[in-house]
């Protein structure tokens, strides 16, 4: 059981490139959630999708673009990066029972635009 | 206005010592509270819920003022192994689960 796996760990980029990060959880749960997270401010939501086949917006979506693949997988784009998209992005996917939840993370990736 | 704001510290104490962290939050529609510990470099991991009437688990113990919008973390005898990042979390009961969270607060532990 791997809990929320993401790929790839570090990745430098040009300015205009793209790239897809991905991720993917096999703890059957519905709903997936993109963060990023930049010194001295908490982590922010890019964009989360509820179940399979549903994507929202969140806080700071502009930028960026999401697939949910799957129940498994949920991809995040960069179609063209900016020096300000450098951050660490976390994917998570969320456990419910009841009143309780409880989010789990990935390791995190990376992302330096230059 | 951040919606969920802790003091950044960085909080430096001697192993043994008591601390507790504050955090307060603006959204009353806030439902279910958590405190995440980040260790550098690392993903947030849940360190426990918040319930209304107050949980402790083992030196950890947590609190809810509702009518103040209010949550509060106290570590006893706290370890070196306690250094990290404590981040206050918020969210409403809908379907989205989406999580607010606090910018956290540094906890350094000295021998």
């Amino acid at each position: 059981n791997a809990g929320v796996t993401q790929t790839p760990k570090f990745q430098v980029l040009k300015t205009g490139q793209s790239m897809t990060l991905q991720c993917a959880q096999d703890m059957n749960h519905n709903s997936m959630y993109w963060y990023r997270q930049d010194p001295g401010m908490g982590l922010r939501l890019i964009y989360y999708s509820a179940s399979e086949g549903t994507t929202d917006k969140g806080e700071v979506p502009n930028g960026y673009n999401v697939s949910r693949l799957n129940k498994r997988e949920f991809s995040l784009r960069l179609e063209s990066a900016a020096p300000s998209q450098t951050s660490v992005y976390f994917c998570a996917s969320i456990w419910t029972s009841g009143s309780r939840n409880e989010q789990f993370f990935g390791p995190g990736t990376r992302l330096t635009v230059l | 206005r951040k919606e969920v704001e802790q003091d950044p510290g960085p909080f430096n104490v001697p192993e043994g010592a008591t601390v507790a962290f504050n955090c307060t939050y603006s959204n009353s529609a806030s439902q279910s509270f958590f405190w995440y510990r980040q260790d550098c470099r690392k993903e947030p991991k849940l360190l426990m819920s918040v319930y209304s009437s107050g949980n402790e688990d083992g030196r950890f113990t947590a609190q809810l003022n509702r009518a103040s919008q209010y949550i509060s973390l106290l570590i006893r005898d706290s370890k070196l192994s306690d250094s990290a990042t404590y981040l206050c979390v918020v969210n409403k009961r809908d379907s989205s689960y989406k999580l607010i969270f606090g910018s956290g607060t540094r906890l350094l532990v000295r021998p």
